[in-house]
């Protein structure tokens, strides 16, 4: 078990342009989350899969942000356009999805976003 | 809407000092209960949870108790240690599986 690994640790871009995130999540769990984070405040929730199908992606802030999982195994979170308001910590997390409403999240470090 | 309020911070208590970081919450139903901390420089990790009315979570010391009466779920810990300087997350997950919802965060430094 080697955690969740979110790449890359740090982006720092100008506004305008687009940038990917990855997220590969522990081996076998099912379900992968995208949380955003900003300064003093707790993650807020964006999206999330269950294996490569995209359950919930209201929460998304704009048109503007997508996430896919195509295989069911890493995730990618793209922001396109970035604005400044988009700086922030993006943060991963996986389960196995059995657990039901009680199940334990595993987080990643994140990435940190800047938008100059 | 699901929510949590916890306290402000940052906390700043003496090593051995007894800690308290309220929390509360609304919900619809009966929702799943936790807390998460964030050391420096690290991701997010389960600390405790209690998944119904009076159920009681404990780990590495620190304790909560679902209070379904005052919608409660405040953490404690008898003698705080530095190494638990750290930023403590409460969090629900609603009934219907639903993501996580956390509140803001609680900044404890703790110094010998």
């Amino acid at each position: 078990d080697t955690g969740v690994s979110q790449d890359p640790r740090h982006k720092i871009t100008k506004r305008g342009q687009n940038v990917t995130f990855r997220c590969d999540p522990i081996s076998e769990h099912n379900r992968l989350y995208w949380y955003r984070q900003t300064l003093g405040q707790g993650p807020e929730f964006l999206t999330y899969f269950q294996n490569e199908a995209q359950l919930e992606k209201s929460r998304l802030l704009s048109d503007r942000f997508s996430a896919e999982r195509p295989k069911g195994s890493f995730s990618t979170l793209e922001i396109q356009r970035t604005e400044q308001g988009d700086s922030a910590m993006y943060l991963c997390a996986s389960s196995t999805g059995t657990g039901g409403s009680y199940e334990k999240l595993f987080f990643g470090s994140g990435t940190q976003l800047s938008v100059l | 809407g699901n929510s949590v309020t916890q306290m402000e911070g940052p906390v700043t208590l003496s090593e051995e000092a007894f800690l308290t970081i309220n929390c509360t919450y609304t919900a619809t139903g009966y929702p799943s209960l936790f807390w998460y901390v964030q050391y420096p420089g690290e991701g997010l990790q389960l600390l405790l949870k209690a998944t119904k009315a009076d159920d009681k979570g404990s780990n590495k010391g620190f304790e909560a108790t679902y209070r379904k009466e005052t919608t409660s779920f405040h953490l404690e810990k008898g003698s705080v240690q530095v190494s638990d300087s750290a930023v403590y997350f409460c969090a629900l997950t609603p009934p219907g599986n639903t993501p996580l919802v956390f509140g803001k965060g609680t900044r404890l430094s703790v110094i010998a």
